[in-house]
């Protein structure tokens, strides 16, 4: 079974400009949720999504929002970007289903984004 | 507020030792708690796992703690070998529908052959 694909690895961009990062999920799996990683601060909640609904916000800015398709996979946006938003984004799928067992979370390699 | 706290960023043991990580949380309504562990350039690769309803779960050679009253739980690595030398992530969750995991901001493990 192939695992949580993320695209692309590496991003540069300058402050100002808008980016997409995409995900696929772990076939079967119906729930993405999105991560920043930074020295600094660890591993932060962005948000999550499940059958195309946003389930959960972290506290983030309005700049970093999300999407997902009905194929369960997902992107992520962040417009305007600052050097602060410089980071590891990571996407983790899951089952997502209501607790009928405990459900793992799945991450993908992450997409490195650097913003000059 | 950090919920999740690994209080020690770096932890050095011998190979073939026991290595303890251990982590701190203060929300209450956590009832899920699971380890990670990550490589360089990878992405977090899950470990092990405990609920709240028990305090041990053991998979090989990884053992988990939980004392719900101090709100500490302990990551057991027995024996450790070269190849578990990673970043190890503590995470948490609450009940409910969403998947979102609290983590702490990790622990470095180096074990030396």
């Amino acid at each position: 079974k192939a695992g949580v694909t993320q695209t692309p690895r590496y991003l540069i961009k300058t402050r100002g400009q808008q980016v997409t990062l995409s995900c696929s999920p772990i076939s079967g799996h119906r729930s993405v949720s999105w991560y920043q990683q930074t020295p600094g601060q660890g591993l932060q909640f962005l948000f999550e999504y499940f059958s195309e609904t946003q389930r959960n916000k972290g506290n983030f800015p309005g700049r970093f929002s999300g999407r997902q398709f009905s194929n369960s996979r997902s992107e992520m946006n962040v417009s305007t970007l600052e050097l602060g938003d410089s980071a590891l984004y990571l996407c983790a799928s899951s089952l997502g289903t209501k607790r009928l067992a405990k459900n793992i979370q799945y991450f993908g390699a992450g997409t490195r984004l650097s913003v000059l | 507020d950090q919920q999740v706290k690994q209080n020690s960023p770096s932890l050095s043991v011998q190979e073939g030792r026991i290595s303890i990580l251990n982590c701190d949380y203060t929300n209450s309504m956590f009832d899920y708690f699971l380890w990670y562990k990550k490589y360089p350039a990878e992405g977090p690769t899950f470990l092990i796992s405990i609920s709240s309803i028990k305090d041990k779960n053991e998979d090989g050679r990884f053992t988990v703690f939980l004392n719900k009253s101090a709100k500490h739980l302990s990551l057991h690595i027995v024996p450790s070998q070269p190849g578990d030398s990673a970043v190890y992530f503590c995470a948490a969750s609450s009940p409910g529908g969403s998947e979102k995991l609290v983590f702490g901001k990790g622990t470095k493990l180096t074990v030396n052959p």
